[in-house]
C-alpha cells in the first residue's frame, strides 16, 4: 500500500504553462516536504510545510498543506525548461521518535521549450 | 554550512564481489543518517537509517547491512551482490527529528 500517492505521475508541457501536481494519503503528516530531483542527482529540498492550510511561495512556485494535513499540492506558473525534473512529496506521521520520511513514487514534469 | 558527500558516484561489479558505499556529512553533530535506493529514477526506498554511533535500524530484508562508526560516517555493505542491488543508492542527513533529510549526489550501482 503506497501511504503517499503522487499524481499524475508523467507530465509533458510547453514553457509558459501553468500545471498544479499533487500528493494525497489517508494519514495525517506532521510535515511535508517537496523536493525536486534531477537525473543522476540526489533530491534537493523545495520547501517544508507543517501547518495545516500553510501556504508558501518560492519565486513561481506556490506549495499548498491541506488543512486537514492529508495533502499537498505544489503549483508552477509560467514553466521554464529549467523545471524539468522529479517532483517528490515526503511526509512525516506522528512526530517524537518517528525519523523516517514516507516517499511519494513522484511526478516527472518536462517542460518543453 | 553542512555538506554530504558520497562515493563514489558509479560503481560496476560483478555479481557475488563485495560492496562498500560511503557517506560522510560535514558542519553538524549528531545527524540522523539514512540509506535509500532509488529504482528506475523513481520514489525512494528507506533501507537503513542510524540516530547514532553503532545504532543501525533496518527497514526492509536484503543482501544489505550498514554500519556508523563515528558520528558523521555512515556505510552500505554487502558480502555478495546479486543482480537485484543494482539500484541508485542516496545516502541523506537530518538535523532534527522534525526537519527535512538532505541528500547526497548518489551512487550508481550497477551489477554485471
Amino acid at each position: 500500500t503506497q501511504l503517499l500517492e503522487q499524481s499524475p505521475q508523467f507530465l509533458s508541457i510547453q514553457e509558459g504553462e501553468n500545471l498544479t501536481v499533487y500528493c494525497n494519503s489517508s494519514s495525517v503528516f506532521s510535515s511535508l516536504q517537496w523536493y525536486r530531483q534531477e537525473p543522476g542527482e540526489g533530491p534537493v529540498l523545495l520547501v517544508t510545510v507543517v501547518t495545516g492550510g500553510e501556504v508558501k511561495k518560492l519565486k513561481r512556485l506556490t506549495f499548498q498543506f491541506g488543512d486537514a494535513r492529508k495533502d499537498s499540492s505544489l503549483h508552477i506558473t509560467a514553466a521554464q525548461p529549467g523545471d524539468t525534473g522529479l517532483y517528490l512529496c515526503a511526509g512525516r506521521i506522528g512526530g517524537g521518535s518517528n525519523y523516517k520520511l514516507t516517499f511519494g513514487k513522484g511526478t516527472l514534469l518536462t517542460v518543453n521549450p | 554550512s553542512q555538506t554530504i558527500h558520497q562515493w563514489p558516484a558509479t560503481l560496476v561489479q560483478p555479481v557475488g564481489s563485495p560492496l562498500s558505499l560511503e557517506c560522510t556529512v560535514e558542519g553538524t553533530s549528531n545527524p540522523n543518517l539514512y540509506w535509500y535506493r532509488q529504482a528506475a529514477g523513481r520514489g525512494l526506498q528507506l533501507l537503513f537509517y542510524s540516530v547514532g554511533i553503532g545504532q543501525i535500524s533496518s527497514e526492509v530484508p536484503q543482501n544489505l547491512s550498514a554500519s556508523r562508526p563515528q558520528d558523521r560516517q555512515f556505510i552500505l555493505s554487502s558480502k555478495k551482490l546479486l543482480l537485484s542491488d543494482s539500484g541508485f543508492y542516496l545516502c541523506a542527513w537530518q538535523g532534527d527529528s522534525l526537519g527535512p533529510q538532505h541528500f547526497g549526489d548518489g551512487t550508481r550501482l550497477s551489477i554485471l
